[in-house]
């Protein structure tokens, strides 16, 4: 089945710095890459998601990345806020009958 | 708020005893996912039901079970608790059954057994 990697575990950066959070997946088929955020005493939220017929996608601060090629999709975080600290994971999907496979989180620290 | 809602919030139980947890999906989603989230395994899949049946099925152990019902609400049942199986319990909901879609999670159940 699908393995997602995602690093790094712990990622601490300034307030207004960028952060990059990094996953690789193994299923060359799979076609869907979604982004969650959560925050403590919740469920995880989606904040941003890409499929595989594009490379990238914005939203505001947030950017995604996909190299198929390679395959492996990173989230990037521009001006990062106090508000941006939480535990993020990435997963992938091939769609079908499997479901979404999560990376195992990276816990993002903004330090003012 | 998701718009999924999970009962109870927080359970403790004994080792050896059954619980049930509970998922209301985001109104319209016909699809419910089961998730358990321990801190050395991350997020892991456990079961899917679509409409009524199950799609799909991850990690669950013999001693979990889970349905959906008509009104597609759907019920996780733990029984034979050990202790290993203290965790947050989250369950999501999407649209469709098949193909990528974007779920929604509810706020988690969290079980710890004693």
């Amino acid at each position: 089945g699908e393995n997602v990697e995602q690093h790094p575990s712990t990622l601490s950066v300034q307030e207004g710095d960028s952060a990059v959070i990094k996953c690789t997946y193994s299923d060359s088929a799979s076609n869907y890459f979604p982004w969650y955020k959560q925050e403590l005493g919740k469920g995880p939220q989606l904040i941003i998601d890409i499929r595989s017929n594009v490379g990238e996608k914005k939203d505001q601060r947030i950017a995604v990345t996909l190299n198929k090629t390679a395959k492996h999709f990173s989230l990037h975080i521009t001006e990062t806020q106090p508000e941006d600290s939480a535990v993020y994971f990435c997963a992938a999907s091939k769609g079908g009958a499997d479901g979404l496979t999560f990376g195992k989180g990276t816990h993002l620290i903004i330090q003012p | 708020d998701s718009g999924v809602t999970q009962t109870p919030k927080h359970l403790i139980t004994a080792t050896g005893q059954r619980v049930t947890l509970r998922c209301s999906p985001r109104s319209g989603d016909l699809s419910v996912y089961w998730y358990q989230q321990s801190l050395d395994q991350g997020l892991q899949f456990l079961i899917q039901y679509y409409n009524g049946e199950e799609r799909a099925k991850g990690n669950i152990l013999e001693r979990f079970s889970a349905q959906q019902f008509p009104d597609l609400h759907s019920e996780l049942n733990l029984s034979s608790l050990e202790l290993g199986d203290s965790a947050l319990y989250f369950c999501a909901s999407s649209v469709g059954g098949r193909g990528a879609n974007v779920l929604t999670f509810g706020a988690g159940s969290r079980l710890t057994v004693l």
